[in-house]
């Protein structure tokens, strides 16, 4: 089945830097990436996503890169913000569709003043 | 719109107690979800419902029951809680009208400890 790694497992920024996590999965099928921030004591929520037949895609500070020959891809936070401290998950699509996710297991982003 | 909202926040039960962690969607959602989270190992599927009357396994749904008899509410059923479901549970919803690429959103989570 489908396995995803994500690293690094713990980040931490000067304020105004660059952040980058980096998530690879082994399932070809996949053709979808969402990536989630969780802030603490609530729920994921999606803050950019790629699919399979786009290389890059970017919203404001934030972008996401996918390779799809080496199954890989890559979350890009800019000029970060002690806001975007929080914990990121990557996942990949997997099932009839891709209607289902398997998750990375997180990186805790640390954003310091 | 409440979004997806999961009741208790927190629960503790005793080893071999039942219970059912309640999920509710108000944005007619076809697809539905059930997620644990143990630390270091992200989010993992438990069970799944693609409509009303229809629920499938994920990645780890022993131990666990489901049931979608509305679109509205996909109820998580612990027959006899175990040490090892001592985890934060969420609940996600999305609408499967353009595919499913759309956005997932996720409730605030239930807290379950077993002793």
């Amino acid at each position: 089945g489908e396995n995803v790694e994500q690293h690094p497992s713990t980040l931490s920024v000067q304020e105004g830097d660059s952040a980058v996590i980096k998530c690879t999965y082994s399932d070809s099928a996949s053709n979808y990436f969402p990536w989630y921030k969780q802030e603490l004591g609530k729920g994921p929520q999606l803050i950019i996503d790629i699919r399979s037949n786009v290389g890059e895609k970017k919203d404001q500070r934030i972008a996401v890169t996918l390779n799809k020959t080496a199954k890989h891809f890559s979350l890009h936070i800019t000029e970060t913000q002690p806001e975007d401290s929080a914990v990121y998950f990557c996942a990949a699509s997997i099932g009839v569709g891709g209607q289902n996710f398997v998750f990375g297991p997180g990186t805790r982003l640390s954003v310091l003043p | 719109n409440a979004g997806v909202t999961q009741t208790p926040k927190f629960q503790v039960l005793k080893t071999g107690q039942s219970m059912t962690l309640q999920c509710a969607q108000d944005m007619n959602h076809e697809y539905m979800s059930w997620y644990r989270q143990d630390p270091g190992m992200g989010l993992r599927l438990i069970h799944y419902s693609v409509g009303a009357g229809i629920t499938d396994q994920g990645e780890v749904p022993n131990g666990y029951n489901v049931s979608r008899s509305t679109t509205e509410d996909f109820p998580l059923r612990l027959l006899s809680a175990a040490p090892s479901q001592t985890s934060v549970y969420f609940c996600a919803s999305r609408t499967l009208a353009g595919g499913y690429t759309d956005t997932q959103y996720f409730g605030p989570g239930t807290r379950l400890t077993v002793l």
